[in-house]
């Protein structure tokens, strides 16, 4: 089955710095990889997605990237904020299974 | 994703007791997902279900764990004789379509086991 690995676990960062998180993948069959923010105590919140035949998305300060190639892909958040602050989840969808195996997440903290 | 329903928030269940947990998908939507997180950990897959079907329950733990989604009503998770290992948030998810890989996720029930 698919595996994911997520880093940094941990990631702190001034107001207006950009974020980094990088996640890794395994079934080379996955089409679909989405990004969830979860603050503490609430829900996974989709922020953002990407295809496998597409090599890069953006939405506003948000962005993720794609190498199908080596398997991998990255969220990027630029101008961070305070209320960027969460757990950030990538996820990879298995087609055998219909399911999403999540990366084990990024507590990002954004110093003000 | 605020149409996905979760009841209830937090239910506190002894050891050996039942838990129901319960799941209504955002209108639409005929696919529902069951994720569980133990503390500080991402979410793992349980089950997945279509009305009146589970398609695949291979992330459930083979005794005490059931899932159904039945023609009426909202999808139910049922742990039976519930021990301290089965304490975790449990979210669902739902989706419209197979072919529609968006999950949006409900508020989760968060299951203490005293």
């Amino acid at each position: 089955g698919e595996n994911v690995e997520q880093h940094p676990s941990t990631l702190s960062v001034q107001e207006g710095d950009s974020a980094v998180i990088k996640c890794t993948y395994s079934d080379s069959a996955s089409n679909y990889f989405p990004w969830y923010k979860q603050e503490l105590g609430k829900r996974p919140q989709l922020i953002i997605d990407i295809r496998s035949n597409v090599g890069e998305k953006k939405d506003q300060r948000i962005a993720v990237t794609l190498n199908k190639t080596a398997k991998h892909f990255s969220l990027h958040i630029t101008e961070t904020q305070p209320e960027d602050s969460a757990v950030y989840f990538c996820a990879a969808l298995d087609t055998g299974r219909r399911a999403l195996t999540f990366g084990s997440g990024t507590r990002l903290q954004v110093q003000p | 994703n605020a149409g996905v329903m979760q009841n209830p928030r937090h239910l506190v269940r002894r050891r050996g007791q039942e838990a129901r947990l319960r799941c209504s998908p955002m209108k639409g939507h005929s696919h529902v997902y069951w994720y569980r997180q133990l503390p500080e950990e991402g979410l793992k897959f349980m089950v997945y279900l279509q009305k009146e079907n589970i398609i695949d329950e291979s992330g459930m733990p083979k005794e005490r764990f059931s899932a159904e989604f039945p023609k009426e009503g909202p999808s139910i998770l049922r742990i039976q004789q519930v021990v301290r290992g089965d304490s975790a948030a449990y979210f669902c998810a739902s989706s419209p379509a197979p072919s529609s890989y968006e999950q949006y996720f409900g508020p989760g029930t968060r299951l203490t086991v005293t």
